[in-house]
């Protein structure tokens, strides 16, 4: 049973430019979550979505960043006109369940998103 | 303003000795509480947690001790092995939300 899937590893665009973060959960999993983690910081929750539905989604940034989780295909987010304070590692993970079972929840390897 | 605090930025240990790391939180709706491990270029793992209607939890080498007045919790490893170098997170939530609130972490160096 593969893990959480993300991909690219590495990232690197240049200001202005868009980026697509692409995760794949856990066979069976139904629901996302995305962090992201600036240096020297904790991880920050984004965004936590369920198949076609966005269920939380206050920790995203009020501009240029939105996610989705299609009923076919991985989760994405996407931040448009990157700028260099979007240079973070971003984590992706998945549960089975909703709420209150974080023993269930597994992340991803992130994203290192570099912008130049 | 951060609502759960690691303190200690690194901690170095012999091993086989007593690793402690330290958490605080400030926000009394946190009542389910966890720590995470994560190696370099790895994401986050789950090691172990604890609710707010406990005050202990143990898992083989690992103990959580929350004390709710002082809200504050530690994470004892004992013994300590090298393995177990690594950034550890903690990690707070409560109120009925889904999300997790992470502490800065502490990167703990286990020494042969």
């Amino acid at each position: 049973n593969a893990g959480v899937m993300q991909n690219p590893r590495h990232l690197v665009r240049r200001r202005g430019q868009e980026a697509r973060l692409r995760c794949s959960p856990m066979k069976g999993h139904s629901h996302v979550y995305w962090y992201r983690q600036l240096p020297e910081e904790g991880l920050k929750f984004m965004v936590y979505l369920q198949k076609e539905n966005i269920i939380d989604e206050s920790g995203m940034p009020k501009e240029r960043f939105s996610a989705e989780f299609p009923k076919e295909g991985p989760s994405i987010l996407r931040i448009q006109q990157v700028v260099r304070g979007d240079s973070a590692a971003y984590f992706c993970a998945s549960s089975p369940l909703q709420g209150q079972r974080y023993e269930k929840l597994f992340f991803g390897s992130g994203t290192q998103l570099s912008v130049l | 303003d951060q609502q759960v605090k690691q303190n200690s930025p690194s901690l170095s240990v012999q091993e086989g000795r007593i690793s402690i790391l330290n958490c605080d939180y400030t926000n009394s709706m946190f009542d389910y509480f966890l720590w995470y491990k994560k190696y370099p270029a790895e994401g986050p793992t789950f090691l172990i947690s604890i609710s707010s209607i406990k005050d202990k939890n143990e898992d083989g080498r690992f103990t959580v001790f929350l004390n709710k007045s002082a809200k504050h919790l530690s994470l004892h490893i004992v013994p300590s092995q090298p393995g177990d170098s690594a950034v550890y997170f903690c990690a707070a939530t409560g109120g009925g939300s889904e999300k997790l609130v992470f502490g800065k972490g502490t990167k703990l160096t286990v020494n042969p």
